[in-house]
């Protein structure tokens, strides 16, 4: 089974200045998806960036982007310019690519905060 | 506006009185999900379906129940709540044909 790990509970960061979340992953299969997802305190769940594991180009989205190093299963996450409208809950997530299957497999979160 | 919406968003019950929590989205999508969330767990799934009438488990459907009846609904059903199942709870929709996935606002509940 798919295994998703975030090895940092808490993060902090100073506004403006730059924070790295890591992900790690296990899995066997070659053809995957793996998402960054924030949870303000609102509690809604928001896509922040996906990457598609075939893809060797990292994906980025605005302040957002990501390192992703499939031999090493690892997916980090790297937020520029950081705002105090970033401080949230973040949580890795994997899916499998191949058809059948719904399954997502969730990290256990990092929470950011976002000093001014 | 294109939403997944879940009722309630809030309720309490006590240990063993069954409780549906309903999940309807406007999108047409094909595949829905249901997620718990419990602190320093992350979000768990609990059943997802690929169509109607074709559900599945995640990796925590004890005590749970779904169906599929239609495709803009996907209910949850706790015949026999007990406090372990107090968390909050996510529905959430994909098209088969998109990455993204749409999650509703959550309802919290607590079993006592």
């Amino acid at each position: 089974a798919q295994t998703v790990t975030q090895s940092q509970p808490e993060m902090s960061v100073q506004e403006a200045e730059t924070v790295t979340l890591s992900c790690t992953y296990d899995t066997s299969e070659s053809d995957y998806y793996l998402f960054w997802y924030k949870q303000p305190p609102s509690r809604q769940m928001i896509l922040v960036i996906r990457q598609e594991a075939y893809k060797q180009q990292n994906a980025t989205e605005n302040r957002f982007s990501v390192n992703f190093q499939k031999a090493a299963k690892s997916f980090s996450l790297k937020i520029s310019d950081s705002q105090l409208g970033d401080a949230a809950m973040y949580f890795c997530a994997y899916r499998s690519a191949s058809g059948g299957s719904e399954k997502l497999v969730f990290g256990k979160g990092t929470k950011l905060t976002v000093n001014p | 506006e294109a939403q997944v919406t879940q009722n309630p968003r809030y309720l309490i019950t006590v240990t063993g009185k069954k409780l549906t929590v309903t999940c309807s989205q406007n999108m047409n999508h094909e595949y829905m999900s249901w997620y718990r969330q419990d602190p320093g767990l992350g979000l768990r799934q609990i059943y997802y379906s690929m169509n109607v009438e074709v559900t599945d488990k995640g990796d925590v459907p004890e005590g749970y129940k779904v169906s599929r009846k239609e495709k803009r609904n996907f209910p949850l059903i706790l015949e026999s709540p007990s406090p372990n199942q107090t968390s909050l709870y996510f529905c959430a929709s994909r098209a088969r044909n998109s990455y993204e996935q749409y999650f509703g606002p959550g309802t919290r509940l607590t079993v006592t």
